[in-house]
């Protein structure tokens, strides 16, 4: 089957950095994204990754390693506005289907 | 430019009901995906939709059906309800079949009585 395994919760400490980690397991792979949902929103995209290295926006940035099925989200100077829920998701073999994670969620400490 | 619009925002039905539920895509957007989420859950895909065809679907009864427009708008149709059926039904619109960016409407929440 396919699948994509994160971390059900993660929690940090405001102005610290953060790791979301994702593995993935698809038949095909045409890239991995990653979305953020603030409760009671909808998912907003906040990166993709179609190529094997990091890809940087701002204070998040996303790693993609193809030969290790994995990737990861990291957020630094985390703000509490970061509190929210991360998913990863894979373009995978079937008509391009996206696969998605069943998300991780963000808890900030002040 | 507008975002992806659902309607209604809110939903009650009773158990056994049938409810359609609508999604107008960003504007030249092509492919139009549904999702139902619970909470606490991630994203169950329902079936997505391109050129008025659906090319995917995921492990959902048959109750519960789609189909787009000529002009990419779509509809889903829960028939039958159950209890089980209460969630948020996201849809989500990308220019084309396999566009790395979804963007999502803000959902429907559906509420079986």
């Amino acid at each position: 089957g396919q699948s994509l395994e994160q971390p059900s919760e993660v929690t940090a400490v405001e102005g610290a950095i953060v790791q979301i980690n994702c593995t993935y397991q698809t038949s095909g792979f045409y890239g991995l994204s990653w979305y953020q949902q603030h409760d009671g929103g909808a998912p907003t995209f906040l990166s993709y990754n179609g190529l094997d290295g990091l890809e940087e926006t701002g204070r998040f940035s996303s790693f993609l390693s193809r030969s290790d099925s994995y990737g990861y989200l990291l957020l630094q100077e985390l703000q509490m506005k970061d509190s929210a829920s991360y998913f990863c998701a894979v373009r995978g073999d079937s008509n391009y289907q996206l696969i998605w994670g069943a998300g991780t969620k963000l808890i900030i400490k002040p | 430019k507008a975002g992806v619009t659902q309607t209604p925002r809110y939903l009650i039905k009773t158990r056994g009901q049938q409810v359609t539920l609508s999604c107008s895509p960003i504007s030249g957007h092509r492919s139009v995906s549904w999702y139902q989420q619970t909470p606490g859950q991630g994203l169950q895909f329902l079936f997505e939709y391109f050129s008025e065809t659906q090319r995917n679907k995921g492990n959902f009864p048959g109750r519960f059906s789609g189909r787009q427009f000529s002009n990419s708008r779509s509809e889903m149709n829960v028939s039958t309800l159950e209890l089980g059926d209460s969630a948020l039904y996201l849809c989500a619109s990308s220019l084309d079949l396999g566009n790395t960016e979804a963007f999502f409407g803000q959902g429907t929440r559906l509420t079986v009585v």
